[in-house]
């Protein structure tokens, strides 16, 4: 149980274009969902939090108006980079939390790797 | 703020020895400590964490933890590696009101 999906696994774009990214829960309903980017060798950063029906917490530095974020249901969430550039390409990664409480455990999504070119 | 420190980028270990990957961390208040593994191209997985209770906590795939709080670490251990454990490994904390924290990850390489 406890399985999480992204779609896509990969995607190139041009520059200035918009891509959504999907994170669903599969087999259970998460009240919260959370966004992290991976860049290569080095470890996730938080980009932001999403409750479901909320507006997303941003983490410092995140821009909310390139990176948006909707948590539309217990089970789907969505990431839109808008306006996309090359600094923008990078491992996307989502999670989901059953509770959203601190101690409970987050379940991650395969990423996505998003290319800008 | 809270911090994870994971002091080796590299670990190397012989198939069928035990297995350390060290984790040391730095929280106000009572920390709540996790383990995942990352294969590549792939997102983390899940392996055990610590919220309050026993210090050594048991996970998946053999894998087990040791909450040690006055040393502030939470290093992660197998008894007997195995090569399919080949992988990046990240320990991350997370206290009440903040979000988790990772740390930069410990790729570890089980030898034939």
């Amino acid at each position: 149980g406890a399985v999480v999906s992204q779609h896509p696994s990969r995607v190139i774009c041009k520059s200035g274009t918009s891509v959504k990214i999907e994170c669903r829960s599969l087999d259970f309903q998460a009240t919260t969902m959370f966004w992290y980017r991976q860049f290569p060798k080095q470890s996730l950063m938080l980009m932001a939090t999403s409750n479901e029906g909320s507006k997303a917490t941003y983490e410092q530095g995140v821009e909310k108006d390139k990176f948006l974020i909707n948590h539309a249901s217990l089970t789907l969430s969505t990431l839109t980079v808008t306006s996309a550039h090359p600094e923008d390409s990078s491992f996307y990664i989502c999670s989901a939390s059953k509770t959203g409480g601190i101690t409970d455990t987050q379940y991650f999504g395969p990423g996505t790797r998003l290319t800008v070119l | 703020a809270q911090s994870v420190a994971q002091p080796e980028d590299q670990v190397n270990v012989a198939e069928g020895n035990p297995l350390t990957v060290k984790c040391t961390y730095s929280v106000s208040g009572n920390p709540y400590l996790f383990w995942y593994v990352q294969y590549p191209n792939r997102g983390l997985q899940f392996l055990l964490k610590y919220i309050t209770g026993d210090n050594l906590v048991k996970g998946s795939y053999g894998f087990e933890a040791e909450f040690n709080k006055s040393q502030t670490s939470f290093h992660l251990k197998k008894p007997s590696a195995l090569v399919s454990d080949s992988a990046l490994y990240f320990c991350a904390v997370s206290r009440v009101g903040t979000p988790l924290v990772f740390g930069k990850g410990t790729r570890l390489s089980v030898i034939a």
